[in-house]
């Protein structure tokens, strides 16, 4: 059965750096995309990027990339996503994702339960 | 990136079908996957490649296209049908690879 596990809800501070983790179990890691998408509060989905663990190939929305970086072990078959400095307008909820392709077309099969980050200012 | 439009809000009576739709230049070009928010929750995958429901979805559930369209439609709607529902798929530019549509609010 696949399973993402995410680490627990963050309080940090504006400035201040931060990596959580989605922990993937079930299926070979290497054969899929692995990825976030946010959900600011109250408002809809936003893709942030994917990466592959078999070729280490990363992609991300223009939305975000320079803002975070999205990277995984494949050792321990865990995805990450880090800032090096946080804003108060990255508060929200981060959901990993596996996306299978289909047709070329990434879609996302399983969820993470979600990781709630709050920043104050 | 192009933009997916759905509409804000729909509501259906019990038992009756309902249509949601999601509307952009990359739906013409992509496959289209849905996705179905509980409060509290964490989305689930209910269609994926137009019109294609993972293992364990209700049949009541079906997707389409038709141009630049896509459509879920939800048969004899249930109280537990009541969520949000996204649609996304690739951006018509390539990049930035999945664009989500603003989700529609259905009401039971």
């Amino acid at each position: 059965e696949v399973h993402l596990e995410q680490s627990g809800g963050e309080i940090k501070k504006a400035g201040e750096s931060l990596e959580i983790s989605c922990k993937a179990s079930g299926y070979i890691f290497a054969r899929y995309w692995i990825g976030w998408v946010r959900q600011l509060s109250g408002e809809g989905l936003e893709y942030m990027g994917l990466f592959y663990p078999g070729d280490t190939d990363v992609r991300y929305s223009p939305s975000f990339e320079g803002r975070v970086i999205i990277s995984a072990n494949t050792s321990i078959t865990t995805a990450y996503l880090r800032w090096a400095t946080l804003t108060s307008s990255d508060t929200a909820t981060y959901f990993c994702v596996r996306g299978p392709l289909y047709g070329g077309n990434i879609y996302f099969d399983f969820w993470g339960p979600g990781t709630l980050v709050t920043i104050s200012s | 990136s192009s933009d997916l439009i759905q509409e804000a809000a729909v509501s259906v009576t019990l038992g009756q079908t309902v249509s949601i739709m999601c509307q952009g230049d990359s739906v013409r070009s992509s496959y289209v996957s849905w996705y179905q928010r509980k409060s509290g929750q964490a989305p689930l995958l209910i269609v994926y490649g137009n019109s294609l429901r993972p293992s364990g979805i209700s049949d009541r559930i079906s997707g389409s296209k038709s141009g630049t369209t896509a459509s879920l439609t939800v048969t004899t709607a249930q109280a537990d049908d009541e969520a949000d529902y996204f649609c996304a798929c690739r951006d018509s530019n390539g990049d930035p690879w999945v664009v989500f549509g603003g989700g529609t609010r259905l009401t039971v």
